[in-house]
């Protein structure tokens, strides 16, 4: 499968615990993306990183969570002490060295509950 | 800011019918404007993507149109079937690497 792989695909933890996901782009794949969807609603952007270099980040990304993306290949989310409001399906995306303008590539996404 | 509308937010039809889905963005300042699928909790499956200097692009029974000057983009269903039920969204892609996304239309094929 040369697609993008999330892994997991469901995680149900409790209020206060840190969770962790991951992205595997496309191997050629050198921008990577993670993005947030609410029930109801749109993705929304959260980060994004050329290579290992994380060059945008949304104000949604508040300071409970952090992404890396070591050596430019997989790359992980973070949420720390989760709050019920981050219950959401967490979405990667990848794309070619021309950036968005080559369109993307989504995985299955992670569905975040937190209970 | 760009915004990214699309109305109605869900569609009924019986099967074979020809279906039009709308898509309105505000900033007409777009590189390009991408249609997505996605089954119910599911990730996004790529369906048409349209650069700003091209008018359609089409695959096999979908057609995705774009009028940049008016800031619309059409997905258009030939002969609708059960299986394109699901949930359709509208992204543009602008100035910065990140996609803006509507809320999607729930689309449901009666068969």
């Amino acid at each position: 499968d040369t697609g993008v792989s999330q892994d997991p695909r469901h995680k149900i933890t409790k209020r206060g615990q840190n969770v962790t996901f991951r992205c595997d782009p496309i191997s050629e794949h050198n921008r990577l993306y993670w993005y947030r969807q609410t029930l109801g609603q749109g993705p929304e952007f959260l980060t994004y990183f050329q290579n290992e270099a994380q060059l945008e980040k949304s104000r949604l990304l508040s300071d409970r969570f952090s992404a890396e993306r070591p050596k430019g290949s997989f790359s992980t989310l973070e949420i720390q002490r989760t709050e019920q409001g981050d219950s959401a399906m967490y979405l990667c995306a990848s794309t070619t060295r021309g950036g968005v303008g080559y369109g993307y590539t989504f995985g299955s996404g992670t569905r975040l509950t937190v209970v | 800011k760009q915004e990214v509308t699309q109305i109605p937010a869900a569609l009924s039809v019986p099967e074979g019918e020809n279906l039009v889905l709308n898509c309105s963005f505000t900033d007409s300042a777009i590189y390009n404007l991408q249609w997505f699928r996605q089954d119910p909790g599911k990730g996004l499956t790529s369906l048409l993507l349209i650069q700003s200097s091209q008018r359609e692009q089409t695959s096999g029974r979908l057609n995705a149109s774009l009028d940049k000057s008016s800031g619309r983009s059409t997905l258009y269903i030939a002969a609708s079937q059960p299986g394109d039920s699901a949930t359709y969204l509208c992204a543009v892609g602008g100035g910065s690497e990140k996609l803006v996304f509507g809320k999607g239309m729930k689309l449901t094929v009666n068969p």
